[in-house]
């Protein structure tokens, strides 16, 4: 079984700052991963995935993510962050068999002031 | 209406009462999934129905009882829950093809148990 850990549960940064968000997962078999994002009082929407090819993939709203396969980490970056990009981040992985289901990492805060 | 739907938006119910949940999805698709976010904690996958066959009992008690009339429909129904029970409920839909997993969620359900 595949399970995924976001090492940081609350990221505070001010605007204009870059931000990276932290995601390793654990798994014996090749694996799809995802970022999803949940604004307030919302569901989840996908920010970016990883599929095959290029390991550097970008995503909405300027956030980008590297795929390291020896590291088991899927990291979440974006240079330059907004109020608007205070949510709650979660990462997922689903397996290449013909797996459908994603497992969900416990999720990271990031909270944008000014 | 476009993509995932979910009604109500909140829910508050006693420990005796009885009701349910829905989802529609308007994308097509021929899966749907409900989850359970509690603060805090991974999503938990509950079911999962592929083509309206559950295909995804993940260890779910009873008093949980999902149906799928129709591959655009989803129902939860509720009857005797705990106050454990309450969380955000949310559903999401996918379409199964090769090599893509992403899934589309609904603004889920608040629900509080008295």
């Amino acid at each position: 079984a595949q399970s995924v850990t976001q090492l940081d549960s609350q990221v505070p940064v001010f605007e204009e700052a870059p931000v990276e968000l932290r995601c390793n997962y654990s798994s014996s078999v090749s694996v799809y991963l995802f970022w999803y994002v949940q604004y307030p009082n919302q569901g989840l929407q996908l920010l970016l995935k990883y599929l095959s090819g290029s390991t550097l993939v970008k995503g909405i709203n300027g956030f980008e993510a590297e795929f390291n396969k020896s590291q088991t980490s899927f990291h979440l970056r974006k240079p330059s962050v907004h109020i608007s990009d205070t949510a709650e981040y979660f990462c997922a992985v689903s397996l290449r068999s013909n797996d459908y289901k994603l497992s969900f990492g416990a999720g990271t805060t990031v909270t944008v002031r000014a | 209406e476009t993509g995932v739907t979910q009604t109500p938006r909140h829910l508050v119910m006693g420990m005796t009462n009885k009701k349910s949940l829905k989802c529609e999805q308007h994308l097509g698709h021929n899966a749907m999934y409900w989850y359970k976010q509690s603060a805090k904690k991974p999503l938990e996958l509950m079911f999962v129905y592929n083509f309206k066959e559950q295909t995804e009992n993940n260890s779910v008690p009873s008093r949980f009882s999902p149906e799928c009339p129709n591959s655009s429909h989803l129902f939860l129904h509720l009857h005797t829950l705990q106050p454990e029970d309450s969380a955000l409920y949310l559903c999401a839909s996918s379409q199964e093809r090769a090599g893509d997993y992403e899934q589309y969620f609904g603004p889920g359900t608040r629900l509080t148990v008295t």
